[in-house]
């Protein structure tokens, strides 16, 4: 069974940095593209960002460009969102999430993660 | 605001139907497979539609969505208590090369 752990949330100040990992198993991960999405509680998902199978492809929502940076490790089934210039409105459950093919073209995730809660205040 | 539209909220009594709406544009929903997820409070978002009207395994057929145009809907027959949570669409957005997800329908069953 698919699955996919998020780490490296936390209380953060704002102009900081933050590093969120997932680790991904049940699944080959290298078949497929990988997302992450947040969730500002009380409020809706939001997509942050997607990967393609071999990092060939990388897409940004257009709040993040500029500040944060997608990246995998096939070889241990890892991925990663580096967030720099951390900003209160950054604050929200990050999700990351698994799409259904190798390329980021799509807006199908079969398995999600639990989330991680990045907390940005002053 | 959100790419694609959604009502806030829906509510109905145990055993009605629900119709959730989700409004899009040709580079999106008119372009592209709309999928939805449920999401409980405190839990991950979980797949209940995907290309537009197909079910994973294990969801009931109580479920299910259809398209027309730039307009998705996602139904949901026999209400039960335990459908209660927040439903989003999304899909793909062909022009902005972007994922784009719906501001969310909070179901309240009655």
């Amino acid at each position: 069974e698919a699955q996919l752990v998020e780490s490296g949330g936390g209380l953060e100040q704002p102009g900081r940095s933050l590093r969120l990992s997932c680790a991904a198993s049940g699944f080959t991960f290298d078949d497929y593209a990988m997302h992450w999405v947040r969730r500002v509680p009380g409020k809706g998902l939001e997509w942050v960002s997607g990967i393609s199978w071999d990092s060939g492809n990388i897409v940004y929502a257009d709040f993040v460009k500029g500040r944060f940076t997608v990246s995998r490790d096939n070889a241990k089934n890892s991925l990663y969102l580096q967030m720099n210039r951390l900003e209160t409105t950054d604050t929200a459950f990050y999700y990351c999430a698994k799409a259904e093919e190798a390329m980021v073209q799509t807006g199908l995730f079969d398995c999600w993660g639990q989330g991680t809660l990045v907390n940005v205040s002053p | 605001h959100s790419a694609l539209t959604q009502p806030p909220s829906v509510s109905a009594a145990p055993g009605q139907k629900v119709i959730i709406s989700c409004s899009g544009t040709d580079s999106n929903v008119g372009h592209n497979y709309v999928s939805w997820y449920q999401q409980f409070p405190g839990a991950a978002p979980k797949v209940l539609i995907y290309d537009d009207n197909q079910r994973p395994s294990g969801i009931p057929d109580r479920f299910s969505g259809s398209k027309s145009g730039t307009s998705a809907t996602l139904d949901i027959v026999g209400l039960q208590a335990a459908d209660e949570a927040d439903y989003y669409c999304g899909t793909w957005d062909s022009r902005l090369s972007v994922v784009v997800f719906g501001g969310g329908t909070r179901l309240t069953v009655l």
